[in-house]
């Protein structure tokens, strides 16, 4: 099946950081990209869906200031917390969609602002 | 809008014994109803994926069933083993809408 990999699969940052988070399709073409959110004990939330050259499409309540979504190739989409909080310490996971509209997940990114 | 629940959101059965997860959604558009496997921690493992048009999807120990009309699904695991131990989330994507939505998942304990 298709691979989506994710970068870094940990990070811990100090408040006021920015921290950037690279999801990459490996063995297709990702038209579109998903990014989720999950914090413990809780489901996987969509945070935003981006289209490869177009700015992303952010969920009622999704700050896009605060999370910037590139998606500048058919291969990579980037997720960028801007000024971390505590708050945002939570688990990212990014899919990818090509042609076929299947989503395929990437094995996440946990991500701890101290 | 579509909401998802899964019950119960916790398990535990003693190893060797079978069991179902249920999964209910409140809108019958659905495209297509998944069901993954997420370890501790860990990314989705996706189990069995069952298209609006079928009824039961079969991966090895692992049946899911799909009932379009009530809104409903459930996970069949036969011979439960220690390392089935993990959460099983239930997700459905809605016709004509890329997004999938997730219920909040049952975590299973199967003991030794």
């Amino acid at each position: 099946g298709a691979v989506v990999s994710q970068h870094p699969s940990w990070v811990i940052c100090k408040s006021g950081t920015s921290v950037k988070i690279e999801c990459r399709s490996l063995d297709f073409q990702a038209t579109t990209m998903f990014w989720y959110r999950q914090f413990p004990k809780q489901s996987l939330m969509l945070m935003a869906t981006s289209n490869e050259g177009s700015k992303a499409t952010y969920e009622q309540g999704v700050e896009k200031d605060k999370f910037l979504i590139n998606h500048a190739s058919l291969t990579l989409s980037t997720l960028t917390v801007t000024s971390a909080h505590p708050e945002d310490s939570s688990f990212y996971i990014c899919s990818g969609a090509g042609y076929s509209y299947e989503q395929y997940f990437g094995p996440g990114t946990r991500l701890t602002v101290t | 809008k579509q909401e998802v629940t899964q019950i119960p959101a916790a398990l535990s059965v003693p190893e060797g014994e079978n069991l179902v997860l249920n999964c209910s959604f409140t809108d019958s558009a659905i495209y297509n109803l998944q069901w993954f496997r997420q370890d501790p921690g860990k990314g989705l493992t996706s189990l069995l994926l069952i298209q609006s048009s079928q009824r039961e999807q079969t991966s090895g120990r692992l049946n899911a069933s799909l009932d379009k009309s009530s809104g409903r699904s459930t996970l069949y695991i036969a011979a439960s083993q220690p390392g089935d131990s993990a959460t099983y989330l239930c997700a459905v994507r809605e016709v004509g809408d890329d997004k999938i939505i997730f219920g909040k998942g049952t975590r299973l304990h199967i003991l030794p």
